[in-house]
Formats: structure tokens, sequence, C-alpha cells
């Protein structure tokens, strides 16, 4: 089945910097990759997702890119803010039948102010 | 407005009694649910698939007695812990397949239990 390895797992910058959380997966039939952001005792918030045939996506300060080949997907946070502190998850699945999305282990992103 | 509603957000009981948390989906018919928990400071773990009609699929290591899913209809998928103990206490959450084919998931907004 599908892993989902994550990096780091806890990740300080200054407010302005940029931040990246990097992810690799296993399973070559992947083709779906959200990345989840998480507030203390709720449910994963969908940020980005990227599908297997596109390279990069980018939303405002948020940009997501993906490698097939060798299976790694990064999310990169711009000129972050206090308030993107949370934990992060990075996730991989095939979008076609009833298969499950698997989870990184997560990234704590502290924003420094 | 939600697209899974998923309840009680919080329960408290005492060792040896049965919670039941239920994962509707509101929008649309879902054959097909996960359900998810996840520990303090740890990542969300698959703990079984649940299909409409038949028996869920477990996850290796999650005792299938336990903890029951009943997915009796195209828009509701229960999980019941059975005989609960303190080390049961988690965070359980419900995810919905947006379709057949866009990959996306639907979260409910979990359920927090504790056993004393």
């Amino acid at each position: 089945g599908e892993n989902v390895e994550q990096h780091p797992s806890t990740l300080s910058v200054q407010e302005g910097d940029s931040a990246v959380i990097k992810c690799t997966y296993s399973d070559s039939a992947s083709n779906y990759f959200p990345w989840y952001k998480q507030e203390l005792g709720k449910r994963p918030q969908l940020i980005i997702d990227i599908r297997s045939n596109v390279g990069e996506k980018k939303d405002q300060r948020i940009a997501v890119t993906l490698n097939k080949t060798a299976k790694h997907f990064s999310l990169h946070i711009t000129e972050t803010q206090p308030e993107d502190s949370a934990v992060y998850f990075c996730a991989a699945r095939t979008s076609s039948g009833n298969t499950p999305l698997v989870f990184g282990k997560g990234t704590r992103l502290s924003v420094i102010a | 407005g939600a697209v899974v509603s998923q309840h009680p957000s919080r329960v408290i009981c005492k060792s040896g009694t049965s919670v039941k948390i239920e994962c509707r989906s509101l929008d649309f018919q879902a054959t097909t649910m996960f359900w998810y928990r996840q520990f303090p400071k740890q990542s969300l773990m698959l703990m079984a698939t649940s299909n409409e009609g038949s028996k869920a699929t477990y996850e290796q290591g999650v005792e299938k007695d336990k903890f029951l899913i009943n997915h009796a209809s195209l828009t509701l998928s229960t999980l019941t812990v059975t005989s609960a103990h303190p080390e049961d206490s988690s965070f359980y959450i419900c995810s919905v397949p947006r379709g057949p084919s866009t990959g996306e998931l639907f979260f409910g907004e979990g359920s927090r239990l504790t056993v004393l």
C-alpha cells in the first residue's frame, strides 16, 4: 500500500520568510496529492491540492510542486504570517475507486512574529 | 455549509461503556466512507473503510470486534467503540470521497472521545 513520508516534523520561521515542507510517496498509482492545515482540535482543512498531470500549482502565497519521477511533492508558503502557524499534513491517494487518503506524519509550523 | 456532518463532537464516557459516532453525508450519496483516528500530536491513521451494504474493511491492527462499523444507508455510517478503555481516547474523524474520480475527500468535524 501507499506510504507517505513528510519532513520536517517541526519548522520555525520568521514572519515574512518562506516555509517549505516536503513529502515523498511510494505508490506510483497515486495521482492526487492534497495538503491540509489542521488547527488544534479541528478537522483538517484542505489548503491546496495537485494532480499528477500537473507539475506545479499556486494559490496566492501557497504553492505545491510535484515530481512524479522522483515521487515527491512539496508545499511552499511565502511571506509567512503568524496565522499560518498550524500543523500541515500532506497526503496521497488514487482518485479512482475507493482508496483512502494516506497521510504524512505532519509538520508543526511556527511563524515567529 | 457542511458537506459531512459528524456527531457527537465531544463525548466523555466511563471505561467499559460503548460509544456510537455518526457520520452523515449531507449533499450526496456515499457508498464508501473512511474512518480515521488521530492521537494527540500524531497524524491521521486510517482505521477502516466503510462500505454501504457490506462489511467494513479494517486496517491491520484495528480490532473489528471493538470498533463496529455500520454503513446501512448511502448517507450514514456509524462507528461504535465497544467496551471503551482509556487508551481508546482519541479524535475520531470520518471522511467521504467527493466523487468517483476527483480525489478530494470531505471530512466530518471529528469526535473527541475521552474514556475515564
